[in-house]
């Protein structure tokens, strides 16, 4: 099956620093999400970006599917961005389900 | 649109007790995934639906699990003869897909801790 790498694996920052996140896939995708799991465990949806850029305040993804790797940018930092980022894929051709990363770990301090 | 909604948000048992999840979706949403998280790990699949039918279950489910979505609204995951290694986090997640564009949408989770 695929495989989804994330890294770092940990990150911390001080507010206002910017930050960029990466996550590697071993074959062509037809999904790729980005998601921010909070403190209490809730994952929230960031972006649906299986190619191409998008942007969304403070945060702006981009995806190189012909180089298998996702890019998750944040900007400006702020202490309620802490929490884990995951990247997840389904695989071209593939099983209709979401494969998930380790995740990064993002700590923004005061 | 509440979200998607996941009851109990905690569970404790003991080995050997069966357990069950409710999962109620966003309400126009065909699609119903579950899927288990431990700890430092990103979840994994479990199972899914498309309206009230069971397209594909991974091997991490044993027979000890089993899930429904009668009538294609919302799902029960049970899990008979629990065992210290069910111990996790329980996420549903439901989504509209549209060809190959989709968003999953997750719930608070149920943690399940097995004693």
């Amino acid at each position: 099956g695929i495989q989804v790498e994330q890294s770092p694996p940990d990150l911390i920052l001080q507010e206002g620093a910017n930050s960029t996140l990466r996550c590697n896939f071993s074959d062509s995708v037809n999904n790729l999400q980005w998601f921010h799991q909070n403190p209490w465990g809730q994952l929230i949806n960031l972006f649906y970006i299986p190619s191409g850029t998008k942007q969304n305040g403070r945060l702006s993804a981009t995806t190189v599917a012909t180089e298998r790797y996702s890019l998750l940018y944040i900007s400006s930092s702020q202490t309620t961005d802490s929490g884990v980022y995951f990247c997840a894929v389904e695989q071209q051709g593939g099983s209709e389900k979401l494969v998930f990363g380790k995740g990064t770990k993002l700590t923004v301090n005061p | 649109d509440t979200g998607v909604s996941q009851d109990p948000r905690h569970k404790i048992t003991k080995r050997g007790q069966n357990v069950t999840f409710r999962c109620d979706p966003i309400s126009e949403h065909n699609r119903l995934y579950w899927y288990r998280q431990t700890l430092g790990q990103g979840p994994e699949f479990l199972t899914y639906f498309q309206n009230e039918a069971q397209l594909e279950k991974s091997r991490l489910l044993s027979d000890r699990f089993s899930a429904e979505r009668p009538k294609g609204s919302f799902s029960t995951l049970e899990i008979q003869r629990t065992e210290q290694g069910d111990s996790a986090m329980y996420l549903c997640a439901s989504s509209s897909r549209a060809g190959l564009e989709e968003t999953q949408y997750f719930g608070p989770g149920t943690r399940l801790l097995v004693l």
